[in-house]
């Protein structure tokens, strides 16, 4: 079946570090992929997506590009802050299944000043 | 604040009893989705509504589960003869049905079965 594979943490990082996080999936077809991210006391919340292969999804310095050939989508910033502190998840979502999500595990992110 | 709101947010009960959850979902969204996510993993999909219509369920959701959305609009998911194993935050989600629209996540209710 489809499935998330995201590398583990935590990964903890100096304040304006270069990040990144490896996700892999496994899926048939084209699905869509996200990158959720959850504060700490809070709920989840979409961070970027791709909906289709060499997307490249970015929101609040964060990126991730789709890769048909290599089945990723890693996370970057090229420079993390304190406030990044956070759990990232890694997701797809099946094309024709009425938008469930696969989630991976997720990779904590603690980033000392 | 116009979001995803979940109730109770917190809840604990004896190995046996029975619980339910409520979900209020965005009120222009026509899909409503349940997660479930133990520590330290990723959420779990349980099962989803579009309208009033159950259109999918997970292997996870035994025949202890059941979920509704009455009128499509909000819904709730019951546990019944609760189990230890069934501690964990269950987590509502809505979105529109058009395409791969974006979920909007609840704060999840965290049930404790001793």
């Amino acid at each position: 079946g489809d499935s998330v594979t995201q590398m583990e943490g935590p990964v903890t990082l100096s304040e304006e570090a270069f990040l990144t996080i490896n996700c892999t999936y496994t899926a048939t077809g084209y699905p869509s992929l996200f990158w959720y991210v959850q504060y700490p006391g809070e709920g989840l919340q979409l961070l970027l997506k791709a909906t289709k292969a060499d997307d490249k999804g970015s929101n609040k310095g964060f990126e991730a590009t789709y890769r048909k050939e290599t089945t990723s989508f890693h996370l970057e910033k090229g420079s993390v802050q304190v406030s990044d502190s956070a759990v990232y998840f890694c997701a797809l979502s099946p094309l024709n299944q009425g938008g469930k999500l696969i989630f991976g595990q997720g990779t904590e992110l603690s980033v000392k000043p | 604040d116009t979001g995803v709101s979940q109730n109770p947010r917190h809840k604990i009960t004896k190995r046996g009893q029975n619980v339910t959850f409520r979900c209020d979902p965005i009120s222009e969204h026509n899909r409503l989705y349940w997660y479930r996510q133990t520590l330290g993993q990723g959420p779990e999909f349980l099962t989803y509504f579009q309208n009033e219509a159950q259109l999918e369920k997970s292997r996870l959701l035994s025949d202890r589960f059941s979920a509704e959305r009455p009128k499509g609009s909000f819904s709730t998911l019951e546990i019944q003869r609760t189990e230890q194993g069934d501690s964990a935050m269950y987590l509502c989600a809505s979105s529109s049905s058009a395409g791969q629209e974006t979920q909007y996540f609840g704060p999840g209710t965290r049930l404790l079965v001793l």
